[in-house]
């Protein structure tokens, strides 16, 4: 089985502070992560993956294998990333089938 | 120039009712989902069509048909509705997987706009 966990369901910074929104799997297989982020009004859109190992919005995430972690951080929140954020993971629990199965979500608030 | 719509926005009906959501998608993706958002937020997978061909049903009770006419269309029906189907449902698209130096990568899901319904 896969499993995504967010252990908070809410995040509140203040603006300029760094900010830390954790996620951790469980997953047999070699994972395959992703952040997903819906601000509000707008739909659900993809903010980074662990592949890419990009950055978005000055946001970043490492996979750690050894901690079965994908924490997604920026160094100084900005207001604009107020938002509902969602890790998930691409697997195929065994199967042929592969599926998104997401966390359920950190509320982001960043505050002036 | 809309990459995933669904029809209606806001659906509110009776228990009992039968009902049907639209999904279309104009970026020319094989894979079609839909997803149920509860009023806690937690999003989960209900189906996957890949090329017109249901590849994931999750446990989901068989009241939810979905239909799938072509690769850019995935509709859901719902039947004998009940209070506890109302949520928000999202219809999402994306390409087939990739594969890069022998390994399997998933392409990013577009999502639609999400449907509320309001069963009373």
């Amino acid at each position: 089985a896969q499993r995504v966990t967010q252990p908070e369901k809410l995040l509140s910074v203040f603006k300029g502070a760094p900010v830390e929104l954790k996620c951790n799997y469980s997953y047999s297989g070699s994972p395959e992560l992703f952040w997903y982020v819906q601000y509000s009004r707008q739909r659900l859109q993809l903010l980074l993956r662990h592949i890419s190992r990009e950055s978005i919005k000055g946001f970043t995430a490492d996979l750690n294998k050894g901690e079965t972690s994908f924490h997604l951080k920026k160094p100084f929140a900005q207001e604009e990333d107020s938002a509902m954020y969602y890790c998930a993971l691409s697997g195929n629990s065994g199967g042929s089938n592969y599926k998104l199965t997401f966390g359920k979500g950190t509320l982001l608030t960043v505050n002036p | 120039d809309t990459a995933v719509s669904q029809t209606p926005k806001y659906l509110v009906t009776q228990m009992g009712n039968d009902k049907s959501i639209k999904c279309e998608q104009n970026l020319g993706h094989d894979t079609m989902y839909w997803y149920k958002q509860d009023s806690k937020k937690f999003l989960k997978i209900m189906f996957s069509y890949n090329n017109k061909e249901l590849i994931i049903n999750e446990t989901v009770p068989n009241r939810f048909s979905p239909k799938s006419p072509d690769k850019a269309h995935l509709n859901l029906h719902i039947n004998s509705l009940e209070l506890g189907d109302s949520a928000v449902y999202f219809c999402a698209s994306s390409q087939e997987h990739g594969l890069a130096g022998g390994f399997r990568f998933s392409y990013e899901q577009y999502f639609g706009p999400g449907t509320r319904l309001t069963v009373t």
